[in-house]
């Protein structure tokens, strides 16, 4: 069964620090990996993709890399700022063939917090 | 909008009294999932649909039920609701093609109590 371990579990920080969270999984068959943000109360919203083949993706400040055979994903946020502030997420889907697509787990999250 | 909705957003019921949360989304996705969330346990999946009539279970399915008659909707059934299904829930959709296949698209969730 694939676990999915997000080390720290919480991280606090001064504005315009860069920082790495971290995103490890059990099993290295994986189609995908998806990092998340949770604001309070709030439903997830998707920040990056990166397909099983691919070794990272940027959008803005933020970057994602992929190394499947160790297990390992790193979200990396560059010049931090308070409105960073939330939960991050990262979810990790199966490569069992057929509908094993389907299946998705998530890691308990990252709490961050950019003080200014 | 492309969105996912759901409804109701907030529920009070009691032990027994059958439910349906309902979740519907306009983006022409062949893919949904139910997920709760609950404290210290983080999100885990309950069921999932590939496409109209193909459901399959997630990690915890138990005490739940769905459907997928129609593509856009996938309503998450609680027959017999128990206390321990009290929980945020969440439904989510994505395409099954192309670069972003598989990327989740989230509705606001919807926060159950069962008394």
């Amino acid at each position: 069964k694939q676990e999915v371990t997000q080390i720290p579990a919480a991280l606090s920080v001064p504005e315009g620090e860069n920082l790495v969270l971290n995103c490890s999984f059990t099993d290295s068959a994986i189609y995908n990996l998806q990092w998340f943000r949770q604001d309070p109360g709030k439903g997830l919203t998707s920040l990056l993709l990166i397909q099983s083949s691919q070794r990272e993706q940027t959008s803005g400040r933020l970057n994602a890399s992929l190394d499947k055979s160790s297990g390992r994903s790193t979200l990396y946020i560059a010049a931090s700022q308070p409105g960073d502030s939330a939960t991050y997420l990262c979810a990790v889907r199966v490569d069992a063939g057929g509908t094993s697509y389907g299946k998705l787990t998530f890691g308990q999250g990252t709490i961050l917090t950019v003080h200014p | 909008e492309a969105q996912v909705t759901q409804n109701p957003r907030y529920l009070i019921t009691v032990t027994g009294k059958k439910l349906t949360v309902t979740c519907s989304q306009n983006m022409n996705h062949e893919y949904m999932s139910w997920y709760r969330q609950d404290p210290g346990l983080g999100l885990r999946q309950i069921y999932y649909s590939m496409n109209v009539e193909v459901t399959d279970k997630g990690d915890v399915p138990e005490g739940y039920k769905v459907s997928r008659k129609e593509k856009r909707n996938f309503p998450l059934i609680l027959e017999s609701p128990s206390p321990n299904q009290t929980s945020l829930y969440f439904c989510a959709s994505s395409p099954l093609a192309g670069g972003l296949s598989y990327e989740q698209y989230f509705g606001p969730g919807t926060r159950l109590t069962v008394t």
